[in-house]
């Protein structure tokens, strides 16, 4: 069974650095993977879905990586701003449509 | 606005009183989900429905049924509700499969079974 790990669970910094966030999955036979915001109250908000077959995908400041034969994918916010604290969560997407989420890292930008 | 709403946000009930919690998306998407979430354990899917009249057990389906009569709805169904299913439900949908398309979240219910 596919478990998804996330690394720090909790993670702290100042407002203009760079981070990066981790997802390490212990199946590498996916589909895709796929990275979520979630605010308090809020439900979740797609950023980056990465096909099995790519590598990376950048969407303004986000960037994310997929290293399938490591198991391992990163989210990489630049310039992170107080409007970027929130959960991430990582998703992969497996054969019979199961979807399994890590537990998520909780982001605090601090201005 | 391209939304998909679950309702209710809160709900406290009892052991062994049946419920329904009901996803709606005015997106006409295809696949639709649910999944619960738990401190420590992140998001487990429940079930998920490929297309009306299609659904598929996920990861933690015990004590939950669901339906999809209708394109727009997938409701979720607990007809004895035990306190272990006290938690955090996500209702999903997506064009086609989830794993292929961005997927689009509901706010989410919170369930206290008492």
């Amino acid at each position: 069974k596919q478990e998804v790990t996330q690394i720090p669970a909790a993670l702290s910094v100042p407002e203009g650095e760079n981070l990066v966030l981790n997802c390490s999955f212990t199946d590498s036979a996916i589909y895709n993977l796929q990275w979520f915001r979630q605010d308090p109250g809020k439900g979740l908000t797609s950023l980056l879905l990465i096909q099995s077959s790519q590598r990376e995908q950048t969407s303004g400041r986000l960037n994310a990586s997929l290293d399938k034969s490591s198991g391992r994918s990163t989210l990489y916010i630049a310039a992170s701003q107080p409007g970027d604290s929130a959960t991430y969560l990582c998703a992969v997407g497996q054969s019979g449509n199961q979807f399994y989420f890590g537990t998520g890292t909780s982001l605090t930008v601090i201005p | 606005e391209a939304q998909v709403t679950q309702n209710p946000r809160y709900l406290i009930t009892v052991t062994g009183k049946k419920l329904t919690v009901t996803c709606s998306q005015n997106m006409n998407h295809e696949y639709m989900s649910w999944y619960r979430q738990d401190p420590g354990l992140g998001l487990r899917q429940i079930y998920y429905s490929m297309n009306v009249e299609v659904t598929d057990k996920g990861d933690v389906p015990e004590g939950y049924k669901v339906s999809r009569k209708e394109k727009r709805n997938f409701p979720l169904i607990l007809e004895s509700p035990s306190p272990n299913q006290t938690s955090l439900y996500f209702c999903a949908s997506s064009p086609r499969q989830i794993m292929n398309t961005e997927a689009f979240f509901g706010q989410g219910t919170r369930l206290t079974v008492v």
